[in-house]
């Protein structure tokens, strides 16, 4: 079956360090993936998009990286802080159409002061 | 310039009932589509609506239904309500699905649908 996983653990790291978060999938091709960061009560807000022909993206403190052949992206957050402090979503277009995006489970990060 | 709106924010329903979702896109968007979002979990695509016309459907059953009108909002119906229904729908607007890659979603902050 089709799935998109990311790390089932809370994720707690002291402010400053870098929190690193993983999505995997399979059984997809995607032409691109995107990360969506998501408070409580809140809808997603979307952060940053990797192609498939890109092996890295940055935005700000924010770093991403796609591996196609692992089927792996990593999420990265460098001098974290506490308003960091979210679910961080993968998202993947399965049908490379822009039509039908598949998020994962969503990783928890806390960032302790 | 007003983000994605959702109404009801809050709705408890019976088992059984009908519940009728709303969302207004983004001024300009005409891609709207909606996603289940179960405590604790991702959000599941449900429907994506392009210029009215249905474009991408998820794994839900037939009592799912949506429209998109000609302002580019939709609605999202929901029949014969069961317990699991209960969870967060989002709406998220695009401009179009092919700007959706590039640019992402912009979503709504949700109706919270409670059945009991």
């Amino acid at each position: 079956s089709q799935k998109i996983e990311q790390n089932s653990e809370a994720l707690n790291i002291q402010e400053g360090k870098t929190a690193t978060l993983t999505c995997n999938y399979t059984n997809y091709s995607p032409a691109y993936l995107q990360w969506y960061r998501q408070d409580p009560g809140r809808g997603p807000v979307f952060l940053l998009l990797i192609r498939e022909n890109e092996k890295e993206k940055r935005k700000e403190r924010l770093k991403v990286t796609f591996d196609t052949t692992l089927k792996q992206s990593l999420f990265h957050i460098t001098a974290s802080q506490p308003a960091d402090s979210a679910t961080y979503l993968c998202a993947l277009d399965i049908t490379n159409t822009g039509n039908q995006f598949y998020f994962g489970t969503g990783t928890s990060l806390t960032v302790i002061p | 310039d007003a983000g994605v709106t959702q109404s009801p924010t809050h709705l408890i329903k019976t088992r059984g009932q009908h519940v009728t979702l709303r969302c207004s896109p983004i001024s300009g968007h005409k891609s709207v589509s909606w996603y289940q979002q179960v405590l604790g979990q991702g959000p599941q695509f449900i429907f994506q609506y392009y210029e009215k016309e249905e474009r991408g459907r998820g794994n839900f059953p037939d009592r799912f239904s949506a429209r998109q009108f000609p302002n580019y909002s939709s609605e999202l119906n929901v029949n014969a309500l069961l317990l699991g229904d209960s969870a967060l729908y989002l709406c998220a607007s695009s401009l179009s699905p092919d700007r959706q890659g590039v640019l992402g979603y912009t979503f709504g902050s949700g109706t919270r649908l409670t059945v009991v």
